[in-house]
């Protein structure tokens, strides 16, 4: 499968927490990126990060990459209630230049 | 600027129905993505259209299909509905390929009884 895998499925921390979340894959890339969904909504972009890039940062959002081990993280600091949501990878294909997605972590901040 | 508009948004059907679902994207994207999104199975990707031609495509069967007009709009049909055809249909659209990042509407919820 082209999918892969993010871990773990579903993460509950409480509200000032850092969230961490993985992402793995198996073919090549040409980027990677990572999405948000609010229940049952479209999806919204967070960040992406080349293959040549090793981090990336965005406000509360640190993404890294590592190739080698084909996999990715995002971290967000200081969470809020309002990041509770789905949080999606995307690999974006080398070959097809398709951008396939995994099944996300749901992430709970708790008051 | 506008952003991606689905219609319809929800819409709820019996099994071997057919459905067409229609997606208008962002003004100047010429590439619009389908994905279908399930409880157990995440977002699927369907098939990617760029200016009229379909660039990319998953592994579903041919009872999905779709297309794409010269205004960019697009339009994904499914033909003889099951029951597993329940889900969330959402497309996306960027400017073109290895641009990056997609811009996703709010999806059209399909229930198929």
């Amino acid at each position: 499968s082209q999918q892969g895998e993010e871990d773990p499925q579903a993460l509950s921390i409480q509200e000032g927490e850092n969230a961490t979340m993985n992402c793995s894959y198996k073919t090549s890339i040409n980027n990677l990126q990572w999405y948000r969904q609010n229940s049952g909504r479209g999806l919204v972009h967070l960040i992406l990060i080349r293959s040549n890039e090793r981090e990336k940062h965005s406000g509360r959002l640190r993404v890294t990459l590592d190739t080698s081990k084909k996999s990715s993280s995002l971290l967000i600091t200081a969470s809020r209630a309002a990041d509770t949501a789905s949080y999606f990878c995307a690999r974006g294909m080398n070959r097809d230049d398709k951008i396939i997605f995994g099944k996300g972590t749901r992430l709970h901040i708790l008051p | 600027k506008a952003g991606v508009t689905q219609t319809p948004r929800y819409l709820i059907k019996t099994r071997g129905q057919q459905v067409t679902l229609s997606c208008s994207p962002i003004s100047g994207h010429r590439s619009v993505s389908w994905y279908q999104q399930t409880p157990g199975q995440g977002l699927q990707f369907l098939f990617e259209y760029f200016s009229e031609t379909q660039r990319n495509k998953g592994n579903f069967p041919g009872r999905f299909s779709g297309r794409q007009f010269s205004n960019s709009r697009s339009e994904m049909n499914v033909s003889t509905l099951e029951l597993g055809d329940s889900a969330l249909y959402l497309c996306a659209s960027r400017g073109g390929p290895n641009t990056g990042e997609l811009f996703f509407g709010e999806g059209s919820r399909l229930t198929v009884l």
